[in-house]
């Protein structure tokens, strides 16, 4: 079945430093979905990219949707405490077709 | 946040009894699902509905069955339990015409003892 891979699964940031996080598949993709679940809470959508090397950016963070349509990334400058959480990509090879899950990357800041 | 509830939120039982988890919406979103979630494999989709009665079947659906007769309402049930189905259970909703765009409810967390 449809794999996505991210990485890191863990990512330990300073305050204020910049990290990305990837999300790879083998396969080329319809779309790709960002969620950030906090610590204890349920996941909640950020953002959804559609085509080819489309970029968009929400305040600090910055979401990249590949030229192959097989990866993406999030990158999130001037970290903050209120970065904490696990970010998931989630994607479908077709229009409309069940979403998959990549395993999330977890994101922890030191003060 | 989404008008989604689940219950219960947190639940223990023997292995071997039936549990039924109902996920309710005030949204009147068509699409409905099932996830379980655990440790280093993410969001898994077990069921989904795209309409009153009408589901099918995810990427981890054996042991697990689903019923939806009204909008608002998703069941899921676990026929017989089993220490393996030890997780969080998130419910989520979406509209007809953003699928991927899914909001989540708070989530169950069942223990099979």
């Amino acid at each position: 079945g449809q794999q996505v891979m991210q990485i890191p699964q863990y990512q330990h940031v300073q305050e204020g430093e910049d990290f990305t996080t990837y999300c790879n598949s083998s396969t080329t993709l319809s779309n790709i979905q960002w969620y950030k679940q906090r610590p204890g809470g349920h996941p909640v959508f950020l953002i959804q990219l559609v085509k080819s090397g489309e970029v968009k950016k929400q305040k600090r963070l910055t979401f990249q949707f590949g030229e192959a349509k097989k990866n993406s990334s999030l990158h999130i400058t001037a970290t903050q405490t209120t970065d904490v959480g696990t970010y998931f990509c989630a994607a479908t090879k077709a229009a409309g077709n069940k979403l998959t899950f990549g395993g999330g990357t977890r994101v922890l800041v030191k003060p | 946040d989404a008008g989604i509830t689940q219950s219960p939120r947190h639940k223990v039982t023997e292995t071997g009894t039936p549990v039924t988890l109902r996920c309710h919406q005030t949204e009147n979103h068509r699409y409905m699902y099932w996830y379980r979630q655990d440790p280093g494999h993410g969001l898994r989709l077990i069921h989904y509905s795209y309409g009153v009665k009408d589901t099918d079947k995810g990427e981890v659906s054996d042991g697990y069955s689903v019923s939806r007769s009204k909008t608002e309402d998703f069941l899921l049930t676990l026929e017989s339990a089993t220490s393996s189905q030890t997780s969080v259970y998130f419910c989520a909703i979406s509209e007809l015409d953003r699928v991927n765009e899914q909001y989540f409810g708070p989530g169950t967390r069942l223990t099979v003892t």
